[in-house]
């Protein structure tokens, strides 16, 4: 079974406005982490936001924020203010903690295009 | 610091041959990983280890074997390549704390025909 799941194979957004990209996942283990990379053209993959199951608020980093619904086991990624070099592929990861050790499971992905 | 590099960038391969993909951190990084990069279905773990003399399996370890003799570098080797081993490869590694987010290297594109 997939244990984190992407939806939206490509997203357009607007420059400026806000978007956000659906993550849902799939585990048993109470004990768990969230995360959001993002992989420019340029190929390397870069690590942007991080919710742990235990956390009471939402993540936040600047201009992204976790939308975290933990009994729809969803986490998604809004992006506010969109910008141009937001143009990219969003993945979403999971890092089961009780039962999954340091593996880190990722989503197919979400292209993003940033229109100007 | 350089973070963490792979070596090398590119790689074309007949298949049979085999070779020998580098990674080396410098941020004194526990964790170290190999993932492969393919359309349509993200990053999936080959081979990881979680220190000096460690490795252990992931998702995808068939036709690839790891050694980690030295903390900094992780080597993945591919013995006998097979146009099914085409793929982008990917390096990362972590400080194994509790959020033990990944610092990836920039990729290597193999080719194997």
């Amino acid at each position: 079974a997939q244990k984190i799941t992407q939806t939206q194979p490509g997203m357009f957004v607007q420059e400026k406005e806000a978007v956000t990209l659906d993550c849902t996942y799939d585990t048993s283990d109470p004990s768990y982490g969230l995360f959001w990379y993002k992989q420019p053209s340029s190929g390397e993959m870069i690590f942007l936001i991080y919710q742990g199951s235990y956390d009471q608020q939402n993540a936040t980093e600047g201009r992204y924020s976790l939308n975290f619904q933990k009994a729809r086991k969803s986490a998604n990624l809004v992006i506010s203010a969109s910008q141009l070099g937001d143009s990219a592929m969003y993945f979403c990861a999971m890092r089961e903690i009780n039962t999954g050790g340091f593996k880190t499971i990722f989503g197919a992905g979400t292209r993003l295009f940033v229109k100007a | 610091n350089a973070g963490v590099t792979q070596t090398p960038k590119f790689r074309v391969l007949k298949t049979g041959q085999s070779m020998t993909l580098l990674c080396a951190q410098d941020m004194n990084h526990e964790y170290m990983y190999w993932y492969r990069q393919d359309p349509g279905m993200g990053l999936r773990l080959i081979h990881y280890s979680v220190g000096e003399g460690t490795t252990a399996k992931g998702e995808v370890p068939d036709g690839y074997n790891v050694s980690r003799l030295k903390k900094q570098n992780f080597l993945l080797g591919l013995e006998s390549a097979a146009p099914s081993q085409t793929s982008v490869y990917f390096c990362a590694s972590s400080t194994g704390g509790q959020v033990n987010e990944q610092y990836f290297g920039p990729g290597t594109r193999l080719t194997v025909t």
